[in-house]
């Protein structure tokens, strides 16, 4: 099957910092990528929807300022949490469409980023 | 909108246990239904999906009906092993506007124990 990696897995940082994600399609070219945001013990929660070469839709509620989403590139989607604070660590997990599949398409998940603000 | 309602978890089984893992949903028309695994650790892996109304799902001895009466699509397994213990998710994507985006129930953590 499809891989969609995404690093890094793990990060740690200040309050007030920028922290980077990338999420990468491995061996099929992704037009379309997609943000999810974990909360312990919940549902994943559709961040944004992030299409090649063109702008990301935000689903209502995400700030669109905070969270910068870049799709450069068929194969690289990257999520930056600017001024991160507590309240934005959780568990952040890419996806890529296989646009092979259709209108029943499957989504591909990486293995998801804790990201932790102090 | 579109939502997904499962069972509240944790759920806790012996090996060889029957598993039955409810979802209901709220759809306009017909969505397309799914189940993913997430393994500890581990990104979400499609299980099964059902794209229309009486398509049964099933992979790795796991099943899934479409129940449009019902709005249902619940999770089976005849005898569950230790290694299926993970978190499961139901999810639908939508027929109309947005009929990429996937919508998740809350998950049910499933442990199997030897």
């Amino acid at each position: 099957g499809a891989v969609v990696s995404q690093h890094p897995s793990r990060v740690i940082c200040k309050s007030g910092t920028s922290v980077k994600i990338e999420c990468r399609s491995l061996d099929f070219q992704a037009t379309t990528m997609f943000w999810y945001r974990q909360f312990p013990k919940q549902s994943l929660m559709l961040m944004a929807t992030s299409n090649e070469g063109s702008k990301a839709t935000y689903e209502q509620g995400v700030e669109k300022d905070k969270f910068l989403i870049n799709h450069a590139s068929l194969t690289l989607s990257t999520l930056t949490v600017t001024s991160a604070h507590p309240e934005d660590s959780s568990f952040y997990i890419c996806s890529a469409r296989d646009p092979s599949g259709g209108r029943y398409n499957e989504q591909f998940f990486g293995p998801g980023t804790r990201l932790t603000v102090l | 909108g579109n939502s997904v309602t499962q069972m509240e978890g944790p759920v806790t089984l012996s090996e060889e246990a029957f598993l039955t893992i409810n979802c209901t949903y709220t759809a306009t028309g017909y969505p397309s239904l799914f189940w993913y695994v997430q393994y500890p650790g581990e990104g979400l892996q499609l299980l099964l999906k059902a794209t229309k109304a009486d398509d049964k799902g099933s992979n790795k001895g796991f099943e899934a009906t479409y129940r449009k009466e019902t709005t249902s699509f619940h999770l089976e397994k005849g005898s569950v092993q230790v290694s299926d213990s993970a978190v499961y998710f139901c999810a639908l994507s939508g027929q109309f506007q947005g009929a990429q985006k996937l919508v998740f129930g809350q998950g049910t953590r499933l442990t199997i124990n030897p």
